[in-house]
């Protein structure tokens, strides 16, 4: 599976925009970037995915770089709530094994 | 549409006790995943299941850890003898089938303690 690099942790103050990067250098033309969270003391879950367009849902935004070496998690306006880590993981639909490889990702803490 | 439900939510065991974890997927999910996390380390895969297959077991400890997904009920993972450092929180997740989309749908988890 090819690899993403995130940073550790980022800060941000309630009700402003977040953006959370990703680095996928080594991204292959089958491979969807997905992006799931988790909550402090829950499972994680799914948030925003995508193969070449910026995508919008109602939890947030995701913009892929023209050359999809990297992509970007956009929350428009963080709440408290939003406090997570968040992962940015590759998914090859070429490839038969379904697991998601977590790595570290981004400890996000949300300042009131 | 019920979530995809864990039970216990916490299991305390002594070593060389047995645990049972039980994950009941979404209502139509064929596919099961179970993950562990282990203090402060991210989530680790451990075993891929549909109905009554074992799909992929490459993140299963050799010994002592087993999974099943019966035709009827709930997946099990079942960790025999355990020891400390099987204390952990464990997920399972569940998916519908292989889409474009890919998403699995995560449980609450069981924490489980060895004492």
């Amino acid at each position: 599976d090819a690899k993403t690099t995130q940073p550790n942790s980022m800060e941000s103050n309630e009700e402003e925009p977040v953006h959370l990067p990703c680095n996928h250098s080594t991204i292959s033309g089958t491979d969807y970037i997905h992006w799931y969270r988790q909550l402090p003391s829950q499972g994680p879950e799914y948030v925003i995915h995508g193969l070449t367009s910026n995508v919008n849902n109602r939890m947030a935004s995701l913009a892929i770089a023209e050359d999809r070496k990297s992509s970007t998690l956009i929350l428009h306006r963080a709440t408290l709530r939003d406090a997570a880590v968040y992962y940015c993981i590759l998914i090859s639909l070429m490839n038969r094994d379904d697991k998601i490889i977590f790595g570290k990702g981004t400890r996000l803490h949300i300042l009131p | 549409n019920a979530g995809v439900m864990q039970n216990p939510r916490h299991l305390v065991r002594r070593r060389g006790q047995e645990a049972r974890l039980r994950c009941s997927p979404m209502k139509g999910h064929s596919h099961v995943y179970w993950y562990r996390q282990l203090p402060e380390e991210g989530l680790k895969f451990m075993v891929y299941l549909q109905k009554e297959n074992i799909i992929d077991e490459s993140g299963m400890p050799k010994e002592r850890f087993s999974a099943e997904f019966p035709k009827e009920g709930p997946s099990i993972l079942r960790i025999q003898q355990v020891v400390r450092g099987d204390s952990a929180a464990y997920f399972c997740a569940s998916s519908p089938r292989r889409t474009d989309t890919y998403e699995q749908y995560f449980g609450p988890g069981t924490r489980l303690t060895v004492t």
